[in-house]
């Protein structure tokens, strides 16, 4: 069975500050990663996945993630935040040979003017 | 492509009564998902279904039942509704055929909040 484990379930930062939010897995097979997004009050809207190739991905945006197999970690960052960042992030994991995914908590994040 | 509704949008059910949540996709996804939200707890899985008159269980079944009769359509059945259950609910599709359809992303319907008084 895989676990997520997504490290902060809040995040706060200014405008135009850096947003790292975290992200590691355990997983006995080599596994497909994805990040959610999901603004108030609606479902979740896939911002990137990793399943193969290379391990940095980029998203929707101006998102990107890496896939580091030796610390089992799948961070999410973006340079510059934006007002329009302000959403609850969550972290997914499947193994290769199943079709169920297993979400992390989830972190919430807020952007300061 | 509407891609994946769920009606309704909100419901309060008192304690005991049943209800169906309705989850349809027009994108002729085999599978299709339903999950429940708490606050802090991520999405934890209920049921899903790898095609029609194909369901299993997640890890909370308990209180559910589903039923797959065509592609697109994948409700939810609420049996003698308990405090427990409030919750907000997302249905999800997903292509899948055969090996490597694990890659593929899920997507997600707008959900139905459920309050059970």
């Amino acid at each position: 069975a895989q676990s997520v484990t997504q490290l902060g379930s809040h995040v706060s930062v200014s405008e135009g500050a850096l947003v790292l939010l975290r992200c590691n897995y355990s997983s006995s097979v080599p596994p497909y990663l994805f990040w959610y997004v999901q603004y108030p009050n609606q479902g979740l809207q896939l911002l990137l996945k990793y399943t193969t190739g290379a391990t940095l991905v980029k998203g929707i945006n101006g998102f990107e993630a890496e896939f580091k197999k030796s610390e089992t970690s799948f961070h999410l960052t973006k340079p510059s935040a934006h007002m329009s960042d302000a959403a609850e992030y969550f972290c997914a994991v499947r193994r290769g040979d199943d079709y169920k995914l297993s979400f992390g908590a989830g972190t919430t994040v807020t952007v300061r003017a | 492509n509407a891609g994946v509704t769920q009606t309704p949008k909100f419901r309060i059910l008192k304690i005991g009564q049943s209800m169906t949540l309705q989850c349809t996709q027009d994108m002729n996804h085999n599978y299709m998902y339903w999950y429940r939200q708490d606050p802090g707890m991520g999405l934890k899985l209920i049921y899903y279904s790898v095609g029609a008159g194909i369901t299993d269980k997640g890890e909370v079944p308990n209180g559910y039942n589903v039923s797959r009769s065509t592609t697109e359509d994948f409700p939810l059945r609420l049996e003698l509704a308990a405090p427990s259950q409030t919750s907000v609910y997302f249905c999800a599709s997903q292509y899948g055929q055969g090996e490597g359809g694990a890659r593929y992303e899920q997507f997600f319907g707008p959900g139905t909040r459920l309050t059970v008084l």
